[in-house]
């Protein structure tokens, strides 16, 4: 396994710009999943991805988020009008997707909105 | 609504002594349970699964212990180093989604050598 990757490893933008996050799985991981996490905070969930498609996305999650992942491979994040409370890590994770099992995540993304 | 609790003061502890970490959780009754560590800038990294009907799963110096009644989580770690200190995460399945984990806010965990 190479490993989760995600890209850019730091983003700082102003309030108000819009910001796009990628990650790419482990090859061959069917499910994905974005987390958010604030500082003394456990990651919070986003949404998740089964294959292509979207099978939840939090109730908290507001409208200026957004999710993809094409052909079931990469997943971009894209987040509209940063507000300065959209400051956080955006972590994503990959699983096999066959049951239960352990989440790998990656490094994360971390965003600071000025 | 489905609640995790860790305990947010962190745990100090010399070396070779054994951590012990808490993990309860309210209102449902998850299918499994997830211990992670992460380290400062880092992803949480998979440790141990232990399922509702398993009482205890041990993998080399990590024990974890799984107490439906109490709705508890038992995290420990033998023989403690230096290199052990992290936050540690418990996370549960969702209680409307069992592939959705909703992890604690975690324990920090100091060894001191």
């Amino acid at each position: 396994d190479t490993g989760v990757s995600q890209d850019p490893r730091h983003k700082i933008t102003k309030r108000g710009q819009n910001v796009t996050f990628r990650c790419d799985p482990i090859s061959e991981h069917n499910r994905l999943y974005w987390y958010r996490q604030t500082l003394g905070q456990g990651p919070e969930f986003l949404t998740y991805f089964q294959n292509e498609a979207q099978l939840e996305k939090s109730r908290l999650l507001s409208d200026r988020f957004s999710a993809e992942r094409p052909k079931g491979s990469f997943s971009t994040l894209e987040i509209q009008r940063t507000e300065q409370g959209d400051s956080a890590m955006y972590l994503c994770a990959s699983a096999r997707g066959t049951g239960l099992e352990k989440l790998f995540f990656g490094s994360g993304t971390q965003l600071s909105v000025l | 609504s489905q609640k995790i609790e860790q305990n947010s003061e962190a745990l100090n502890i010399q070396e070779g002594k054994t951590a012990t970490l808490t993990c309860n959780y309210t209102n449902y009754s998850p299918a499994y349970l997830q211990w992670y560590r992460q380290d400062p800038g880092r992803g949480p990294v998979f440790l141990l699964l232990i399922r509702e009907n398993e009482k205890e799963k041990r993998k080399e110096r990590l024990k974890v212990t799984f107490d439906t009644t109490l709705k508890q989580s038992l995290f420990h770690i033998t023989a403690s180093q230096p290199a052990d200190s992290a936050t540690y995460l418990c996370a549960l399945d969702g209680v409307d989604s069992s592939y959705k984990l909703i992890f604690g806010s975690g324990t920090r965990l100091l060894v001191r050598p």
